[in-house]
């Protein structure tokens, strides 16, 4: 049973630059959520996906940006990247109607901006 | 608004029993989660609870009071790999965006 993953890794940017995080879904799961996590912190929400639409969205400007594909897989968009977003980008998917709609991670990617 | 407290650090010891206490205050609840995140890897999830009450499943229980906007997970039979964050979070109104504490910095001692 294949969990979720995403890509890459580790990512090193410059302020200014643009990043597109991947996430794939646990099998059996339809809905993506997004999440930044800086240190010492909790998780912080991004936005939620499902059907391909964004469904909510946490306090974050409109430089992030998301996308979802119809095998469920996402994406995460950062534009005009500032040194405050170095964070480990978390994606998480659940299953509409599935117990508690409980979401499961990915490893996340962590993005270091200089 | 929507705010999550639970303490920042415990300690305790190997074999032993530890409660971490989550509040929250939120417009609207949809279900309570507890996660484990160690040092450097992503959350993996424990437990959740919808309704008052104590959920078991193995060393791990979670407790909820709707009305006292209170949770706890009780951590039986300490191990060191338990030495962990541990994050309380809460669905909120509309069902889909999940709030999250700062975490709970467990470290289990011999």
């Amino acid at each position: 049973d294949a969990g979720v993953t995403q890509s890459p890794t580790h990512l090193i940017k410059t302020r200014g630059q643009q990043v597109t995080l991947r996430c794939s879904p646990k099998s059996g799961h339809d809905t993506v959520s997004w999440y930044q996590q800086a240190l010492g912190q909790g998780p912080q929400f991004i936005f939620q996906y499902y059907e391909e639409e964004e469904r909510q969205r946490g306090n974050f400007p409109d430089r992030f940006s998301g996308h979802q594909f119809p095998n469920y897989s996402s994406e995460l968009n950062v534009n005009a990247l500032l040194l405050g977003d170095s964070a480990l980008y978390l994606c998480a998917s659940s299953l509409v109607g599935g117990a508690g709609e409980t979401q499961y991670f990915g490893p996340g990617t962590r993005l270091l901006v200089l | 608004g929507q705010n999550i407290d639970q303490p920042t650090e415990m300690t305790a010891t190997e074999g032993a029993i530890v409660q971490i206490n989550c509040t929250y205050q939120t417009s609207g609840f949809n279900g309570l989660f507890w996660y484990q995140q160690h040092a450097g890897e992503a959350p993996t999830f424990l437990s959740y609870n919808v309704l008052d009450g104590l959920e078991e499943k193995g060393r791990f229980s979670s407790f909820l009071s709707r009305s006292k906007g209170y949770s706890y997970l009780l951590l039986k039979e300490l191990q060191m790999k338990d030495s962990a964050s541990y994050l309380c979070a809460v669905r909120g109104p509309g069902g889909f965006k999940t709030i999250f504490g700062a975490g709970t910095r467990l470290f289990v001692k011999a």
